[in-house]
């Protein structure tokens, strides 16, 4: 299957502020790629599809202009939380298709204090 | 929207035994996939369905996808304790990739 890599994978930062987070598609090239939520005990939640060279396509309730996504090239994609909230503390996991399978990053814990 | 109802929720059992988990929906989906999530770590696919009745085995673990498109079920058998982590169904309704997920069965096992 394919090998997703994300960075951080951890991260602290205050209220208020922005936090980048990378995902990598390492053996293929992704046109692809999905962002996730988790929070705690909860199971994943889908919150944007990444879409290489065009703009990312957001699920009903995500705003868009806090969570931007860029997907420049074929195997990166970042999303930015924008002036952060505690509320924002979560797992955050990206994910490539390939054919009808989906393989996940290993996640980036965002803490906000 | 769209729900994947999954069950149990958790299960606690022995060593050797066999362990049985499945999902629901109301509507149905083309690809059902099962993956294992373990404690601060990415979903990992264990098996993936694609046509309604097909049954796939990888090592101990079979899953089936529903004849009525609408449901499916993992089985492990002979559990053994690295089988414990939180198991996740997830569908995907028109080939998107976009995937909606069930709350997950979290198993432990005694040894």
């Amino acid at each position: 299957g394919a090998v997703v890599s994300q960075h951080p994978s951890r991260v602290i930062c205050k209220s208020g502020t922005s936090v980048k987070i990378e995902c990598r598609s390492l053996d293929f090239q992704a046109t692809t790629m999905f962002w996730y939520r988790q929070f705690p005990k909860q199971s994943l939640m889908l919150m944007a599809t990444s879409n290489e060279g065009s703009k990312a396509t957001y699920e009903q309730g995500v705003e868009k202009d806090k969570f931007l996504i860029n997907h420049a090239s074929l195997t990166l994609s970042t999303l930015t939380v924008t002036s952060a909230h505690p509320e924002d503390s979560s797992f955050y996991i990206c994910s490539t298709k390939s054919g009808h399978e989906q393989y996940f990053g290993p996640g980036t814990r965002l803490t906000v204090t | 929207g769209q729900q994947l109802n999954q069950s149990p929720q958790s299960m606690f059992i022995q060593e050797g035994e066999d362990v049985s988990m499945n999902c629901t929906s109301s509507s149905i989906f083309n690809t059902w996939l099962w993956y294992k999530q373990e404690p601060g770590e990415g979903p990992v696919l264990l098996i993936a369905l694609y046509k309604a009745g097909e049954l796939t085995s990888n090592g101990r673990l079979t899953a089936q996808f529903g004849i009525t498109r609408k449901d499916s079920f993992l089985n492990i058998s002979a559990s053994i304790p690295s089988d414990v982590g939180i198991y996740f169904c997830a569908g995907d309704s028109g080939n998107t990739g976009k995937l909606i997920f069930g709350q997950g069965t979290t198993l432990q096992v005694k040894p």
